[in-house]
């Protein structure tokens, strides 16, 4: 059926240390892909997404490419900041219902 | 555009009580979506509604679940006789049908504590 699966964490990194977060998904067709951020005692905020095969979402110094081959959706960053600590969740929209699909999220620690 | 909002944001209840969640969605958007959130897991979708009707409601909604969205705008969802097993974060997402690629906008939430 349909899944996603994010990698487990905690992750803690140092400010500045670059950032890997694995997504791989199951779906029926291609299904669009996202990555949310939810900060400490809020909802989820839209982080970027990607529509179609190949296709790279970009915000805030966050990339995800979307590769059909391998049926991932990695989200990276460069250079993380203390701000970017938070839970991140890979989802895609490939529910029978128009409904996202998320994985279990991954917390994201940086310390100064 | 003031986004989508959740009221209360935090509700502790004794364990048989009703309680009643709502969400006011972005104002054109016609579809509306619950879901629950538990410790240490993604959002799990419980329903739909595509303007006033609802469309569907997962495995995860038993029956002292009950969802309503009278007029196409704001809704409700409302938990009969809570369990501790109810305790987690409701949320609310809207979007326009025919736009889903372009993301949904959540809520903050609503935390259910039952003791």
């Amino acid at each position: 059926g349909n899944s996603v699966t994010q990698m487990e964490g905690p992750v803690t990194l140092s400010e500045e240390a670059f950032l890997t977060i694995n997504c791989t998904y199951t779906a029926t067709g291609y299904p669009s892909l996202f990555w949310y951020v939810q900060y400490p005692g809020e909802g989820l905020q839209l982080l970027l997404k990607a529509t179609k095969a190949d296709d790279k979402g970009s915000n805030k110094g966050f990339e995800a490419t979307y590769r059909k081959e391998t049926t991932s959706f990695h989200l990276e960053k460069g250079s993380v900041q203390v701000s970017d600590s938070a839970v991140y969740f890979c989802a895609h929209g490939g529910g029978s219902q128009g409904n996202l699909i998320f994985g279990k999220g991954t917390k994201l620690s940086v310390k100064p | 555009d003031t986004g989508v909002s959740q009221n209360p944001r935090h509700k502790i209840t004794k364990r048989g009580q009703n309680v009643t969640f709502r969400c006011d969605p972005i104002s054109e958007h016609n579809r509306l979506y619950w879901y629950r959130q538990t410790l240490g897991q993604g959002p799990e979708f419980l329903t739909y509604f595509q303007n006033e009707a609802q469309l569907e409601k997962s495995r995860l909604l038993s029956d002292r679940f009950s969802a309503e969205r009278p007029k196409g705008s704001f809704s409700t969802l409302e938990i009969q006789r809570t369990e501790q097993g109810d305790s987690a974060m409701y949320l609310c997402a809207s979007i326009n049908s025919g736009s889903e690629n372009y993301g949904y906008t959540f809520g903050s939430g609503t935390r259910l504590t039952v003791v």
